[in-house]
């Protein structure tokens, strides 16, 4: 019954290596969104998209970019990878329409680490 | 902009006590206001959302508009409540904006 699926749980990095994170959703969600969850920094919203090849700027996008090619994948892309960028990385969905839709699901989370 | 406040990093109660985990938010219309919780090796998931008005594993919010709060009530904590609790806030923008998180801990 899982829903949204992060491809890798753990990855270990080099500093400067390109890093593809990779989310793929089977709810037919239109929104998807890219989170990193840090200790006492809580969920920052990187990216989020709200359509095929659409996508927004979140709080905190410096470093990182996305890419929406199919409504039911969102990657998450690290050009360059640096130690600061070592953190857990949640993906998210949900569907656009009333509020009762205005509820995400998450994947497991991937946590990278950059050496 | 849209500010999500958890002031308590950290919340130890003993079983059968009260829990209250507090969050104020600021934003200037009328937010829609959400609980999430993560279990330990569990994914991070909906607890309850104001315009609900339910009551989940026990638990209950109420959006106080006067006062900017959500805060998070549960009149006699189990040991199964221990994770982590996030409030968080969707604004007009379509962004939900999370607060840092207060651990909670149940005391056997």
């Amino acid at each position: 019954d899982v829903k949204v699926t992060q491809s890798s749980r753990y990855l270990v990095k080099r500093t400067g290596e390109k890093v593809f994170l990779e989310c793929v959703q089977d709810m037919d969600h239109e929104n998807m969104f890219w989170y990193r969850q840090d200790p006492g920094l809580g969920l920052r919203l990187i990216y989020f998209s709200y359509d095929v090849k659409m996508k927004e700027k979140g709080d905190i996008p410096e470093g990182y970019s996305v890419s929406r090619e199919k409504k039911e994948r969102f990657s998450l892309i690290l050009e360059s990878a640096s130690t600061n960028q070592t953190s857990m990385y949640l993906c998210a969905s949900r569907p656009t329409g009333n509020s009762g839709a205005n509820v995400l699901t998450f994947g497991a989370g991937s946590r990278l680490t950059v050496l | 902009a849209q500010r999500v406040t958890q002031p308590e990093k950290l919340l130890s109660v003993f079983k059968g006590a009260p829990v209250e985990l507090k969050c104020n938010y600021s934003y200037s219309g009328s937010p829609e206001l959400f609980w999430y919780v993560q279990y330990s090796r569990q994914r991070l998931q909906l607890l309850l959302r104001h315009i609900s008005r339910e009551s989940i594993k026990g638990f209950t919010a109420d959006l106080n508009k006067g006062e900017t709060s959500f805060h998070l009530k549960k009149p006699f904590a189990q040991e199964e409540d221990s994770a982590m609790y996030y409030c968080a806030l969707l604004g007009g923008n379509e962004k939900l904006t999370f607060g840092t998180g207060t651990r909670l801990t149940i005391i056997p």
